[in-house]
């Protein structure tokens, strides 16, 4: 069975600086991978994905991550925070197996929290 | 597109008492789930429906039933609530075959189970 392991449940950041969420799983086959973002009394929606090939994958407001085989890892960054990336950060993976459901296993999420 | 609507945002029920839980998409995709979503848990797999007619178990299935008689709606149906269902709720659909797609998340119910 996959899982998946966000360290830190919460992470501070001044405002400007480097934004690092950590994320590995745990699967014998290297599964897809997501990171999905919740802000306050919202839904969650897709930051990024990675499906197959270059293993940099760029998203949306100037987050990225890198999928690293050998370390089972897919850590989410953003080079200077902003106010606005205050919300909670989720990894998720799904298997590649062509007889997947598209079931999605989520990670316990980090709450990040950017200082003025 | 009004995406994934779920209804109500809030319910609060006593122990024992049912209700349903309204999911619709109008995205025409195939695959919706149901997830709860707890402090410190992340979100965990209900119920999903890979079409209209099919539905499948999840990792936390028990006192909860579902339907899916269209593709647009795929209600949650709680048989008798207990505390331990207080959590908040999220529909969210995909389209397509294969694990990769995206899925998009209706915007919750937060429900209470005194």
């Amino acid at each position: 069975a996959q899982s998946v392991t966000q360290l830190g449940s919460h992470v501070s950041v001044s405002e400007g600086a480097l934004v690092l969420l950590r994320c590995n799983y745990s699967s014998s086959v290297p599964p897809y991978l997501f990171w999905y973002v919740q802000y306050p009394n919202q839904g969650l929606q897709l930051l990024l994905k990675y499906t197959t090939g270059a293993t940099l994958v760029k998203g949306i407001n100037g987050f990225e991550a890198e999928f690293k085989k050998s370390e089972t890892s897919f850590h989410l960054t953003k080079p200077s925070a902003h106010m606005s990336d205050a919300a909670e950060y989720f990894c998720a993976v799904s298997e590649r197996s062509s007889g997947s459901a598209r079931q999605l296993t989520f990670g316990s999420g980090t709450q990040l929290t950017v200082l003025p | 597109n009004a995406g994934v609507t779920q209804t109500p945002k809030f319910q609060v029920l006593k122990t024992g008492q049912s209700m349903t839980l309204q999911c619709a998409q109008d995205m025409n995709h195939e695959y919706m789930s149901w997830y709860r979503q707890d402090p410190g848990m992340g979100l965990r797999l209900i119920h999903y429906s890979v079409g209209a007619g099919i539905t499948d178990q999840g990792e936390v299935p028990n006192g909860y039933n579902v339907s899916r008689s269209t593709t647009e709606d795929f209600p949650l149906r709680l048989l008798s609530a207990a505390p331990s269902q207080t959590s908040v709720y999220f529909c969210a659909s995909s389209y397509g075959g294969g694990s990769y797609n995206e899925q998009f998340f209706g915007p919750g119910t937060r429900l209470t189970v005194l």
